[in-house]
């Protein structure tokens, strides 16, 4: 069965610095990705749907690659402020649900 | 345009007692899914039921949960007899879409079992 892979240490960088978060699927190519960010306490939120098909996606700072020959996803947070610290989940298509990753932590320090 | 609503935010259940969990999608949203997150662990898939439906429960156990979403009213999760292992964040996402679109979560029930 698929697998979401994300690194589970956590990410520290300096603010203004663009932080990028790896997402890896071990089998089939999903027809989508999705990432999410979850701060403590809370549901997570939507950020961007990336489909297969396409190679890169773009939304204010944020900027989603995927990958297929590597079968790999990267968020990329430019110019990170210290409000972008959270979890950011990557999730693929599985039958009717999202099957998410454990999340990576990223902590952005002034 | 509230958002998914989910209640109560924290529940606190002695074990074997019965846990309700309460979720209204957001406004238009016929599509709701359950999921659950343990400490550490990634958010796990439940159940996905549209108005009146159970689509895909593969993901609930077989034994002491159920899921409903009625006609009229929430969706609600149900856990008959909790046990300790079931302490956990349960999240409700609801979608306007059929399933793998852009997903709306609540803000999660805790719910601790003493």
């Amino acid at each position: 069965s698929q697998k979401i892979e994300q690194n589970s240490e956590a990410l520290n960088i300096q603010e203004g610095k663009t932080a990028t978060l790896t997402c890896n699927y071990t089998n089939y190519s999903p027809a989508y990705l999705q990432w999410y960010r979850q701060d403590p306490g809370r549901g997570p939120v939507f950020l961007l749907l990336i489909r297969e098909n396409e190679k890169e996606k773009r939304k204010e700072r944020l900027k989603v690659t995927f990958d297929t020959t590597l079968k790999q996803s990267l968020l990329h947070i430019t110019a990170s402020q210290p409000a972008d610290s959270a979890t950011y989940l990557c999730a693929s298509n599985s039958g009717y649900a999202l099957n998410f990753g454990k999340g990576t932590s990223l902590l952005v320090t002034p | 345009n509230a958002g998914v609503m989910q209640n109560p935010r924290h529940l606190v259940r002695r074990r074997g007692q019965e846990a309700r969990l309460r979720c209204s999608p957001m406004k238009g949203h016929s599509h709701v899914y359950w999921y659950r997150q343990l400490p550490e662990e990634g958010l796990k898939f439940m159940v996905y039921l549209q108005k009146e439906n159970i689509i895909d429960e593969s993901g609930m156990p077989k034994e002491r949960f159920s899921a409903e979403f009625p006609k009229e009213g929430p969706s609600i999760l149900r856990i008959q007899q909790v046990v300790r292992g079931d302490s956990a964040a349960y999240f409700c996402a609801s979608s306007q879409d059929s399933a793998n679109t852009e997903a709306f979560f609540g803000q999660g029930t805790r719910l601790t079992v003493v």
